[in-house]
């Protein structure tokens, strides 16, 4: 089955740095995700990317963070000056669709600690 | 706004018990259900999904479950629990639009010989 890859598997910053979690997604699909875990919490919906721009995003993904598609295979998150609750595990998803039913398909994440 | 509750973080089964993972859900249309698994080191996985199309839904890996809009619930289960079915297992749910993919918080399945 095709998969989405995030590198790195492990980041680690200081706190005010700058960090691009990089993804690639599904070769045919056109919608992309960004989600993220705090451990011990739940698995929460950062962003959603369609047609060059931003679909939707929720109250988590403020001035801090940005996302782009670079180039045709890339999909990137960037966190302008992370801070030390920025550290969780972040997942990138990607569906051929935007159907409600279509089912999303995740990388294994990258697990981002801020010091 | 929809969501979903997992009860229990941790739940821990024999090997060849059943295994039960609970899943409550709310929402005030009809919703898209889903049930993911993380294995170590891995990407979450789809196990299973509740599309309207049958209320008893098989999935991967002998996993099932089942959908009941009286008890808003979407149980996953499984007869008889294998060693290698130790995961985290996400309920999550979706409704019209271009609506976000909506988790619960997991639970972890241990299996113990």
């Amino acid at each position: 089955e095709p998969e989405v890859t995030q590198t790195p598997s492990h980041q680690v910053t200081q706190m005010g740095q700058e960090v691009i979690l990089r993804c690639v997604p599904i070769s045919n699909h056109l919608y992309f995700y960004w989600y993220r875990q705090i451990l011990g919490q739940k698995v929460e919906f950062l962003v959603s990317f369609y047609n060059n721009e931003i679909s939707e995003k929720s109250e988590i993904f403020d001035d801090q963070f940005s996302v782009e598609r670079p180039d045709g295979s890339n999909f990137t998150l960037k966190i302008r000056s992370t801070k030390l609750e920025d550290s969780a595990m972040y997942f990138c998803a990607s569906t051929k669709t935007r159907d409600s039913y279509e089912k999303l398909f995740f990388g294994s994440g990258t697990q981002l600690s801020v010091l | 706004a929809q969501s979903v509750t997992q009860l229990g973080s941790h739940v821990s089964v024999s090997e060849g018990a059943l295994v039960l993972l609970r899943c409550n859900y709310s929402s005030s249309v009809p919703p898209y259900l889903f049930w993911y698994v993380q294995y170590p080191n891995q990407g979450l996985q789809l196990l299973l999904k509740y599309t309207s199309a049958a209320t008893l839904v098989k999935g991967i890996n002998g996993f099932e479950a089942e959908f009941k809009k009286s008890e808003t619930s979407f149980h996953l289960t499984k007869p008889s629990a294998h060693m290698s079915d130790a995961a985290e297992y996400f309920c999550a749910v979706r409704t019209s639009g271009n609506t976000p993919l909506v988790f619960g918080k997991g639970t972890r399945l241990s299996v113990i010989a």
